[in-house]
């Protein structure tokens, strides 16, 4: 059984940097893609980026290009997602969801991490 | 990139009525294989957000059949038969053909 295992709540300053991890098991990391997406309060489900661990290549939303950084370890099945500079506008939920195959289609966000309460607060 | 627009953003359901959520995307989400790269996803209280439906009417395994989805094109909707108390939470779109996949802005259930 897939499990995606996410690091604890944080509190952070402004202008600080976070990194949250999501430690797979029960799969192979190494085939599906991971993708990083967070919930601010009232607000709804936003992506902010995904790694393809096969190329180790990583896609980010224009809108945290610059700011964020997602990468993943095959060695530790293991992804990161690294938000710098933040402001009290990052306090939110963050969630890694990895695609699942059903028969003939990769499927996104069929596994989810319990997710990561980040709180910028000074 | 795609905007995924959904209606209405609030529902209030009483036990074992229906109910539909629209969900509406600024681009056709047929790719060229054929598969339409729409998803429904349910957001409990607490919870992290669960796959209900892929690729516009396909039921991911453990999915009650009282769930189902449908549509075409630019247009898409998701219908439960009989709600139940169970099925209270956020509902979302989301279109996956081109990156950024984009969520709808949600349809919070509320029931009665």
């Amino acid at each position: 059984q897939v499990r995606l295992l996410q690091s604890g709540a944080e509190v952070k300053e402004p202008g600080s940097s976070v990194r949250v991890s999501c430690k797979v098991s029960g799969d192979n990391l190494s085939i599906f893609a991971i993708s990083w997406v967070r919930r601010a309060p009232g607000q709804g489900l936003e992506w902010m980026g995904g790694v393809n661990p096969v190329f180790g290549t990583a896609t980010y939303a224009q809108r945290f290009q610059g700011r964020v950084a997602i990468t993943a370890d095959k060695s530790t099945t293991t992804a990161y997602m690294e938000l710098n500079s933040l402001t009290s506008e990052d306090t939110a939920v963050y969630y890694c969801a990895r695609e699942i195959a059903i028969e003939t289609s990769m499927v996104p966000f069929g596994h989810w991490g319990q997710g990561t309460l980040v709180t910028v607060s000074s | 990139d795609i905007v995924m627009t959904q209606t209405p953003l609030s529902l209030s359901v009483t036990p074992g009525q229906p109910a539909s959520i629209s969900c509406k995307s600024s681009e056709r989400l047929l790719q060229s294989d054929g598969k339409t790269h729409l998803h429904w996803y349910l957001e409990k209280a607490g919870q992290p957000p669960q796959l209900l439906i892929y690729e516009v009417s396909n039921r991911f395994p453990g999915v009650p059949d009282r769930f189902s989805g449908s549509g075409s094109g630019t247009d898409f909707t998701l219908k439960i038969s009989r709600v139940e108390a169970d099925d209270a939470g956020i509902y979302y779109c989301m279109q996956s053909l081109k990156i950024p996949p984009a969520f709808g802005q949600g349809t919070k259930v509320e029931i009665k």
